[in-house]
């Protein structure tokens, strides 16, 4: 069955340092993999998607996230963090039919001064 | 171009009540899938619905059911509402010839 795993509820970093949230996987079929942000009382955001093809994947507001197989691996990185980037931060795999987003349980993110 | 829309944005319903949610997709898009995400938890896939009918279903009971009009837009009904039904509840719209979800703002539902 498909599962997501977020390690880490919060992280806390500081303004224009790397920012790294983890997310592993687990699935039965190749998948399709996804990072949400979600900012106090909204929506989500597609920050970025891997399908096929390129393992690095780059997304919006200079986020990218590395597919590694071998690790079932999705992590998120930022080179710089900013304030607008607190949020809270969510990875996602496909259902086995590709019908659902299975999510995981959310990165708090907290960037200070 | 909108994207998807949720109405209303906020609801307090007593237990026991009935609530029903709208959504009205993305332009283009003519799948919509409902979501609940309870506070500090990632969201959780109630059900899909495709050409008005229900195509696949998560883990939720009969209480929760659905919707959708040849317009492509969608309902999620819930009965006999629970206080733990207090969520926020997300509309996601995709197209049947593509790949990608996108969100609406949500309904907050409160239960008391």
């Amino acid at each position: 069955a498909q599962s997501v795993t977020q390690l880490g509820s919060h992280v806390s970093v500081s303004e224009g340092a790397l920012v790294l949230l983890r997310c592993n996987y687990s699935s039965s079929v190749p998948p399709y993999l996804f990072w949400y942000v979600q900012y106090p009382n909204q929506g989500l955001q597609l920050l970025l998607k891997y399908t096929t093809g390129a393992t690095l994947v780059k997304g919006i507001n200079g986020f990218e996230a590395e597919f590694k197989k071998s690790e079932t691996s999705f992590h998120l990185t930022k080179p710089s963090a900013h304030m607008s980037d607190a949020a809270e931060y969510f990875c996602a795999v496909t259902n086995q039919a590709g019908t659902a987003l299975i999510f995981g349980k959310g990165t708090t993110l907290s960037v200070s001064s | 171009d909108a994207g998807v829309t949720q109405s209303p944005t906020h609801l307090i319903k007593t237990r026991g009540q009935q609530v029903t949610l709208r959504c009205s997709p993305k332009s283009g898009h003519d799948t919509v899938s409902w979501y609940q995400q309870a506070l500090g938890q990632g969201p959780q896939f109630i059900f899909q619905y495709y050409e008005e009918e229900e195509r696949q279903r998560g883990n939720f009971p009969d209480r929760f059911s659905g919707h959708q009009f040849p317009n492509y837009s969608s309902e999620l009904n819930v009965n006999a509402l629970l206080l733990g039904d207090s969520a926020l509840y997300l509309c996601a719209s995709s197209s049947s010839t593509g790949f990608g979800y996108t969100f609406g703002s949500g309904t907050r539902l409160t239960v008391v």
